[in-house]
């Protein structure tokens, strides 16, 4: 089956600095690509997503970026914020067999210090 | 447009005993994605629903289930609860399948004394 690691583990970067966080995939069937950001108490908010067709995507200052070859996609984070602390998890999907399972990293507690 | 809504939010149960935990889906949602969040083993995938057909499953022994109703509501069913199934269950609903998008609700903290 599909399986996901995400680096760092945990990041901590000055307010206004940018956040890169790392995510690898094993089934090169895996299409979809959502990153997710978890705050205490909640459930997981998708931020972006990216499909297999498309090498990079921006949503103001956030952007995803993949690397179908090298089976890996990345998260960057512009001008951080204080409230951009929080847990951010990737995640893989196939088509294979159909249906919407969604096989995630190991998440990453994302610090930004004022 | 609500979002996705579990209840109960938290849930505290024996060992031995069974829950019953419940989702709606976003209106119009017609698929609905069940995973079980815990500091060991991270998201990990338990079954997903479409059209009352259970479309996939995870890697959890039987005491797992589910269904999912005509009005797309999902509900998820543990029997003889243990220990380590103490943990944050999370329903996501997305429209359709074929690695549509899934969005995710406040998820239901259970503890299993």
């Amino acid at each position: 089956g599909e399986n996901v690691e995400q680096h760092p583990s945990t990041l901590s970067v000055q307010e206004g600095d940018s956040a890169v966080i790392k995510c690898t995939y094993s089934d090169s069937a895996s299409n979809y690509f959502p990153w997710y950001k978890q705050e205490l108490g909640k459930g997981p908010q998708l931020i972006i997503d990216i499909r297999s067709n498309v090498g990079e995507k921006k949503d103001q200052r956030i952007a995803v970026t993949l690397n179908k070859t090298a089976k890996h996609f990345s998260l960057h984070i512009t001008e951080t914020q204080p409230e951009d602390s929080a847990v951010y998890f990737c995640a893989a999907s196939t088509v294979t067999g159909g249906g919407n399972k969604l096989t995630f990293g190991t998440g990453t507690q994302l610090k930004v210090e004022l | 447009k609500a979002g996705v809504t579990q209840t109960p939010r938290y849930l505290i149960k024996t060992r031995g005993q069974q829950v019953t935990l419940s989702c709606s889906p976003i209106s119009g949602h017609r698929s609905v994605s069940w995973y079980q969040q815990t500091p060991g083993q991270g998201l990990q995938f338990l079954f997903e629903y479409f059209s009352e057909t259970q479309r996939n499953k995870g890697n959890f022994p039987g005491r797992f289930s589910g269904r999912q109703f005509s009005n797309s509501r999902s509900e998820m069913n543990v029997s003889t609860l243990e220990l380590g199934d103490s943990a944050l269950y999370l329903c996501a609903s997305s429209y359709g399948l074929y690695t549509d998008t899934q969005y995710f609700g406040p998820g239901t903290r259970l503890t299993v004394l």
